[in-house]
């Protein structure tokens, strides 16, 4: 099983509705990150959280570390076309070891 | 952009050839990385490095080796590759330099093991 796990692992949405996407591990993540990938295509930055409680906002996508530093969340407000691809996130599980870990992703799909 | 290559891009090979791929970062970053991604599995670490001669292994190093003796370059060896090596293979850096701890990927690598 993978350190970090994701939910739910495909998604499927209306164009205009909001989603959300979780990043779950049973372990303190010291720096998450989220990523998207286009389909058969390399990965795009989006977003790095560290410290608990920690809140970024980029265009209609935000992201969000819980208090206890153990899942975060990623959601998305009136989901476009543009959003469809893999969610991935990342996080380094071991204090200061840099030794970053990512989920399966979540595979989302916008229906016009 | 960040300065990172991965060589080949694409290679078809047969099973029990070596085969090794090539991350080339120009950023001075100190920890590089290697990943395979698979259909749901996400992204796998394989092994990551944290400086020069410094490697250890990740999540599915069984059967891969890696090796780094300058700060630029990070290879990744298949000894004897099989065909549960096909796969779509990232090399990432990181670090506190120029580009701050952001994670950094390659284009990536399709190997495929026939």
């Amino acid at each position: 099983s993978q350190e970090l796990e994701q939910s739910p692992q495909s998604l499927i949405v209306q164009e205009g509705k909001n989603l959300t996407i979780n990043c779950t591990s049973s372990k303190t993540l010291y720096g998450l990150y989220w990523y998207k990938q286009k389909y058969g295509e390399g990965l795009i930055f989006l977003m790095m959280l560290q410290k608990g409680g920690e809140e970024k906002s980029h265009e209609k996508i935000t992201a969000k570390l819980d208090e206890k530093k153990q899942q975060s969340s990623l959601h998305i407000t009136a989901s476009q076309p543009s959003h469809a691809g893999i969610y991935l996130c990342g996080a380094d599980i071991i204090q200061g070891a840099q030794k970053l870990v990512f989920g399966q992703g979540t595979r989302l799909t916008i229906n016009p | 952009d960040a300065g990172i290559t991965q060589s080949p891009r694409h290679k078809v090979t047969e099973t029990g050839t070596p085969v090794t791929l090539r991350c080339h970062q120009t950023e001075n970053h100190r920890y590089m990385y290697w990943y395979r991604q698979d259909p749901g599995h996400g992204l796998r670490l394989i092994h990551y490095s944290y400086g020069v001669k410094d490697t250890d292994k990740g999540e599915v190093s069984d059967g891969y080796s890696v090796s780094r003796s300058k700060t630029e370059d990070f290879l990744l060896t298949l000894e004897s590759a099989t065909s549960s090596q096909t796969s779509v293979y990232f090399c990432a850096i990181t670090g506190t330099g120029r580009l701050g701890r952001e994670l950094f990927f390659g284009e990536g690598s399709r190997l495929t093991v026939l």
